[in-house]
């Protein structure tokens, strides 16, 4: 199994709260990405990251903003968390090169905004 | 605009009734599609990669084959531990954001 640690597993917060949630990675991939997953929408991306300090948005980046400052680890914040922000979050690496495209992903967070 | 359609959302099979899973997409230019298997709880886990059209993968009772405009996901004499949601997904030429359709979650009965 890819290395990939995503910390916390389980996070219950108010709304108007910050948040940061931590993918670790052990694999010394270059690209890093974070997923949310909800019912009827499947993974949607929010931002990735192709290297240390560049970073990338996705589809649906409003409200959240990354930071990657070692190869390892990539965070995710949720600056001031809604309600509409309560999911599960998928951080997920790829070495990014021709024939090595394909994702692995962590074992997930489940994050409940109240 | 690129996307990824999968069919059905959902699907119940006897064990051993052979089905299969389709992905539709729409890219302007293909790097790889992807099949991913996820349980309950769990992170999706990688199955194939299928670069070109007329491509085909087997691991076990799965087999994944790609055209022009879908991908397939044939299952086999399914067994119960078979049961899982399957995502499909798109690298798209010149980009590294991959998209993900909805899924189609498959249960096979004892």
């Amino acid at each position: 199994d890819a290395g990939i640690t995503q910390s916390p597993r389980h996070k219950v917060t108010e709304t108007g709260t910050p948040v940061t949630l931590r993918c670790h990675q052990t694999e010394n991939h270059r690209y890093m990405y974070w997923y949310r997953q909800d019912p009827g929408h499947g993974l949607r991306l929010i931002h990735y990251s192709y290297g240390v300090k560049d970073t990338d948005k996705g589809e649906v980046s409003d409200g959240y903003s990354v930071s990657r400052s070692k190869t390892e680890d990539f965070l995710l914040t949720l600056e001031s968390a809604t309600s509409s922000q309560t999911s599960v979050y998928f951080c997920a690496i790829s070495e990014g090169e021709q024939g090595l495209w394909k994702l692995f992903f962590g074992s997930g967070t489940q994050l409940s905004v109240l | 605009e690129d996307q990824v359609t999968q069919s059905p959302e959902a699907l119940r099979l006897q064990e051993g009734e052979s089905s299969s899973l389709n992905c539709s997409y729409t890219v302007s230019g293909l790097r790889g599609l992807f099949w991913y298997r996820q349980d309950p709880g769990k992170g999706p886990e990688f199955l194939f990669t299928l670069y070109s059209a007329g491509e085909e993968k087997e691991k076990e009772r799965l087999k994944a084959t790609l055209t022009k405009k879908e991908s397939f996901l044939h299952i086999t004499a399914p067994k119960p531990e078979d049961s899982a949601t399957y995502l499909c997904a798109v690298l798209p030429s010149g980009t590294y954001k991959y998209i993900f359709g909805t899924g189609t979650r498959l249960k096979v009965l004892a």
